[in-house]
């Protein structure tokens, strides 16, 4: 059980455009989702809090405009990068916390992004 | 503000001997600490967790954990290193407030050597 699912796994688009990525719990109803950027030999970068029905809590440094989360429901949160750019190049996984106190976070297999 | 230092970036180790990877944590409350795996171009998998229960945790494919709060550590051991278990080791600790978020260690890479 707890399985958290991405897709796509890998994405290319060019400079400009927009590229979406979801994120879905498949056994259990997520009540908080989380993003997460990845470097290239480097940690994970926390982006933003997802929980089903509110906006998106963003860290601090990341733009909210530019990374639109959407969390329409218990097992779906969605990641778009608007206007992507070399630089948004990256490593995006995402994670899924399932029990009301549990801290524990189950991780999607991630989507590599590259953007030409 | 809770803090973990994972105090190696590289472990190389040959296959059949122990592996120790090493993971201090900062914590003004008792945490709750994992330790994650990632293989190349994966997502990240659980090891083990500790959570308050026992001290010595025991996880997935022969990995063990002991939580030493008088040390401050959470370090990570396998009597006999696999070739698959060549990878990326996360240490993890939980940020002691509502939001659930976890707080990253930077990483050690396993080697492991035929």
């Amino acid at each position: 059980g707890a399985v958290v699912s991405q897709h796509p796994s890998w994405v290319i688009c060019k400079s400009g455009t927009s590229v979406k990525i979801e994120c879905r719990s498949l056994d259990f109803q997520a009540t908080t989702m989380f993003w997460y950027r990845q470097f290239p030999k480097q940690s994970l970068m926390l982006m933003a809090t997802s929980n089903e029905g509110s906006k998106a809590t963003y860290e601090q440094g990341v733009e909210k405009d530019k990374f639109l989360i959407n969390h329409a429901s218990l097992t779906l949160s969605t990641l778009t990068v608007t206007s992507a750019h070399p630089e948004d190049s990256s490593f995006y996984i995402c994670s899924a916390r399932g029990g009301v106190s549990s801290y524990e976070q189950y991780f999607g297999p991630g989507t590599r992004l590259t953007v030409t | 503000a809770q803090s973990v230092t994972q105090l190696d970036s590289h472990v190389s180790v040959s296959e059949g001997t122990p592996v120790l990877l090493r993971c201090n944590y900062s914590s003004s409350y008792s945490p709750s600490l994992f330790w994650y795996v990632q293989h190349p171009n994966k997502g990240l998998q659980l090891l083990l967790k500790y959570t308050s229960a026992a001290t010595l945790v025991k996880g997935i494919n022969g990995f063990e954990a002991e939580f030493k709060k008088s040390e401050t550590s959470f370090h990570l051991t396998k009597p006999s290193a696999h070739m698959s278990d060549a990878a990326e080791y996360f240490c993890v600790v939980t940020k002691m407030d509502s939001s659930y978020k976890l707080i990253f260690g930077s990483g050690t890479r396993l080697l492991v050597r035929p």
